[in-house]
């Protein structure tokens, strides 16, 4: 069975602190994703990857930083969390082939307080 | 103006009612159409796609793409309880990128 694995289902970290998310594939899916998920405004792209190493910003990139050393691992990073960074984080994967089929880890529900 | 507009909802239907969802777009580059079901504390998963216009049915549900309108459906046959879920709606460019635009979701109730 295919599996997008995100390493925490619930974080609670304080402002300012600095938070490490998780995410491995194992299809060995060239493209990675990261998004945040609000109610009202669905799934916004935070950042995404086409290959190790590589990155392109995605629609709200301020505040968030990524990094991806490996095919199968891309991290998301806060580098000093804000209470408004307090949202449903998912990971998402895909083949250059069929760019257009996500498979998605089940989230990590992160809160700044 | 949103890319991709969906209303909210909720949309609360009794067990064997048909679902229609619905999702308005503006861009018309878009080329694939999708739909996800996400199960409350679960990551959305595919459940339908359509490359340009048409339908497409599997069992009990059917996409529909009308590109002339910038609209797309999902209809949901015999609903049933385990279809309670919040609908998305995707969309994508053919060629060039990899960012895929979601809608805002649908939550959906079916009551037994």
């Amino acid at each position: 069975d295919v599996k997008v694995t995100q390493s925490s289902r619930y974080l609670v970290k304080r402002t300012g602190e600095k938070v490490f998310l998780e995410c491995v594939q194992d299809m060995d899916h060239e493209n990675m994703f990261w998004y945040r998920q609000d109610p009202g405004l669905g799934l916004r792209l935070i950042y995404f990857s086409y290959d190790v190493k590589m990155k392109e910003k995605g629609d709200i990139p301020e505040g968030y930083s990524v990094s991806r050393e490996k095919k199968e691992r891309f991290s998301l990073i806060l580098e000093s969390a804000s209470t408004n960074q307090t949202s449903m984080y998912l990971c998402a994967s895909s083949s250059t082939g069929n760019s257009w089929k996500l498979f998605f880890g089940s989230g990590t529900q992160l809160s700044v307080l | 103006q949103k890319e991709v507009e969906q209303d909210p909802g909720p949309l609360s239907v009794p067990e064997g009612a048909i679902v229609s969802l619905n999702c308005t777009y503006s861009n018309s580059a878009f080329q694939y159409f999708m739909w996800y079901r996400q199960y409350s504390r679960k990551g959305p998963e595919l459940l339908m796609y359509t490359y340009s216009s048409g339908n497409k049915e599997d069992g009990r549900f059917t996409a529909q793409v009308d590109k002339s309108s910038k609209y797309i459906s999902l209809f949901i046959r015999d609903s049933q309880p385990s279809d309670s879920a919040t609908y998305l709606c995707a969309m994508k460019r053919d060629t060039g990128g990899f960012k895929t635009i979601f809608g805002a979701g649908t939550r959906l109730f079916v009551k037994a």
